[in-house]
């Protein structure tokens, strides 16, 4: 089945330290690839997105995502985190088609210990 | 600034009782978007509105409609709310255009129902 995965529920960071969050997909094409971030009770925010050409990709509040092809993944990171970030980040597909919709993965929740 | 508001951020309704969220937006996207975000869980897509041609998901249940009186608005209407549909309901706009597309999210809708 075609799908987003991000296989982290939880992670815990300390405030100054780097963070990865991890996101693959399972498309026969590259899809176009979003990470948004979710503070509690607020909508959606737009961190990044992907569509195509340069692999490395920069967006708000200092994160960047790198897509690998060959992995079938678009990693999140962010060299130092502050405890601002702590929230749920959602990495999201579109495959491209006509129908614009977003397969979501299941979240994962960043804690930022002072 | 252009944006995505929605209204009420939090309703209480009760068993039975027909429920409208509003959606409206300032970016003129011809795209609008209804998901349902249940508590920990990813957003799941309802419905959506391309210009005036609706979209259903085909998991969506007969108590869910929306209407689209115009660019700017969107409404979602829940004609029996139960215990089930407590949620928080998230609007979505993009502007299509040819398959690249983004989605911008409202602030959300908190729904309880009692």
């Amino acid at each position: 089945a075609q799908s987003v995965t991000q296989p982290d529920i939880h992670i815990t960071v300390s405030e100054g330290a780097s963070l990865e969050l991890r996101c693959n997909y399972s498309y026969g094409a590259t899809p176009y690839l979003f990470w948004y971030v979710q503070s509690p009770g607020q909508g959606l925010q737009l961190l990044l997105k992907y569509f195509s050409g340069d692999t490395l990709v920069q967006g708000i509040k200092g994160f960047e995502a790198e897509f690998k092809r060959s992995q079938s993944s678009f990693n999140l990171r962010k060299p130092s985190v502050h405890w601002s970030d702590a929230a749920e980040y959602f990495c999201a597909a579109d495959r491209g088609s006509t129908l614009g919709r977003l397969y979501f993965g299941r979240g994962t929740q960043l804690t930022v210990w002072p | 600034d252009a944006m995505v508001i929605q209204n009420p951020r939090y309703q209480v309704t009760q068993f039975g009782k027909p429920v409208t969220l509003s959606c409206s937006q300032t970016l003129n996207h011809n795209v609008m978007y209804w998901y349902q975000q249940k508590s920990s869980q990813a957003p799941k897509l309802l419905f959506h509105y391309y210009d005036k041609d609706f979209n259903n998901e085909a998991d969506t249940p007969d108590n869910f409609q929306s209407r689209r009186p115009n660019t700017s608005f969107c409404f979602l209407d829940i004609r029996s709310p139960g215990l089930g549909d407590a949620a928080m309901y998230l609007c979505a706009t993009s502007y299509k255009r040819r398959e690249q597309e983004t989605q911008y999210f409202g602030p959300g809708t908190r729904l309880l129902v009692l």
